[in-house]
């Protein structure tokens, strides 16, 4: 079946480091690919998403390109915040299976300091 | 501008027995879900509902029951507690096919003793 695996964390950095969140999937369709962050004592909110292959989806300066070819959608970003310390879920849906739900990676927890 | 709305925020059960988390959207959203989120496995889907009436599992479904009796609520039922069921709960909810934006609710924390 369709998976998601993404880079084991806590990922550590310091302010304005780049940080870079490695995601893989599987799917048999044609998934659309999503990051979603969950601050603390928070739900999920959509930071990103790319439905096709080569698209590039960007928010708040962070971005992942669809590479269909490594099955790859890779988070980035140039230069973290302290803000941005929170959990990141890379998940993807396969529109070719009608009323499937996202599945989602284990996350990715993110500490930034100053 | 409410969006997805869980209720209760918090609970604790005693072991045996039921309650019942509601979830309401205002956004005429035909998909809602129920998600558990626990330490080290990311978020897992109990059940799912493709629209009002209608319900169907996923992929721990086991220990729950679920009802969408309208289109904006989606009930999640624990019927006898038990202590693997403590955890935090997502309900969200989207336009038809999933490859739309979903949209989660804060989350409801469990506890089962």
């Amino acid at each position: 079946g369709d998976s998601v695996t993404q880079m084991e964390g806590p990922v550590t950095l310091s302010e304005e480091a780049f940080l870079t969140i490695n995601c893989t999937y599987t799917a048999t369709g044609y998934p659309s690919l999503f990051w979603y962050v969950q601050y603390p004592g928070e739900g999920l909110q959509l930071l990103l998403k790319a439905t096709k292959a080569d698209d590039k989806g960007s928010n708040k300066g962070f971005e992942a390109t669809y590479r269909k070819e490594t099955t790859s959608f890779h988070l980035e970003k140039g230069s973290v915040q302290v803000s941005d310390s929170a959990v990141y879920f890379c998940a993807l849906s396969d529109q070719s299976q009608a009323g499937t739900a996202l599945i989602f990676g284990k996350g990715t927890t993110l500490s930034v300091s100053s | 501008n409410a969006g997805v709305t869980q209720t209760p925020k918090f609970r604790v059960l005693k072991t045996g027995q039921s309650m019942t988390l509601l979830c309401a959207q205002d956004m005429n959203h035909e998909y809602m879900y129920w998600y558990r989120q626990d330490p080290g496995m990311g978020l897992r889907l109990i059940h799912y509902s493709v629209g009002e009436g209608t319900t169907a599992k996923g992929e721990v479904p086991d220990g729950y029951n679920v009802s969408r009796l309208k289109k904006q609520n989606f009930l999640l039922g624990l019927e006898s507690a038990a202590p693997s069921q403590t955890s935090v709960y997502f309900c969200a909810s989207s336009y038809e096919y999933s490859g739309n934006t979903i949209y989660f609710g804060e989350g409801s924390w469990l506890t089962v003793v």
